[in-house]
């Protein structure tokens, strides 16, 4: 079954400290995975894709194939990062699977 | 430019009326995409378009959702005989599969559908 599993319904986390949101796929072929951020009153926008393996605010994703996760790093959180984020996974088919989404709430 | 936009941006309605829902990709755009974004249920694929046809409409939750779109743009989900469960923000989705935006997803601002 294709499937995207972000287990963590709320995090938050002291501003400064690391953040870590967890997502795991499952997916038989080649997976092409997304974080995507909601920020307060915003529209759900990309933050990162795993095939540009770029930083995009301090934010970094590595695919892991054989744990097949891809969880969302930031070493620093600041308080701007609060904000709704969703891990995706395109299929073959061009199909978009959302996790159901994680709330990082930055402490200050 | 312009992005998605999606009309109306807030719908009330009452339970057992149907209700059509508009989105306007961005313009070049051939894939499509809607989902339904519900409290604790995150983003819900609906069913998405690639041109005018719809490869997969297995995430329509019922026979009372439909959706088309013509002329490889303008996209219409409709919901026949609205029920409360149907309240949520329905959210619309552009792609391109090719250049710098290759399979990024650019949303709409949602559409707030309320069945009282």
């Amino acid at each position: 079954a294709q499937r995207v599993t972000q287990p963590e319904k709320l995090l938050s986390v002291f501003k400064g400290a690391p953040v870590e949101l967890k997502c795991n796929y499952s997916y038989s072929g080649s997976p092409e995975l997304f974080w995507y951020v909601q920020y307060s009153r915003q529209r759900l926008q990309l933050l990162l894709r795993h095939i540009s393996r770029e930083s995009i605010k301090g934010f970094t994703a590595d695919l892991n194939k054989g744990e097949t996760s891809f969880h969302l790093k930031k070493p620093f959180a600041q308080e701007e990062d609060s904000a709704m984020y969703y891990c995706a996974l395109m299929t073959g088919d061009d199909k978009i699977i959302f996790g159901k989404g994680t709330r990082l709430h930055i402490l200050p | 430019g312009a992005g998605v936009s999606q009309s109306p941006s807030n719908k009330v309605t009452e339970k057992g009326k149907d209700v059509e829902l508009r989105c306007d990709p961005i313009s070049g755009h051939t894939a499509l995409y809607w989902y339904r974004q519900s409290l604790g249920q995150g983003l819900e694929f609906l069913i998405y378009f690639q041109g005018n046809s719809a490869p997969d409409k297995s995430g329509l939750p019922s026979d009372r959702f439909s959706a088309e779109r013509t002329g490889g743009s303008v996209s219409t989900l409709t919901i026949q005989r609205t029920q409360q469960e149907d309240s949520a923000v329905y959210l619309c989705a552009s792609s391109f599969p090719g250049g710098d935006t290759y399979n990024e997803q650019f949303f709409g601002p949602g559409t707030r559908l309320t069945v009282l």
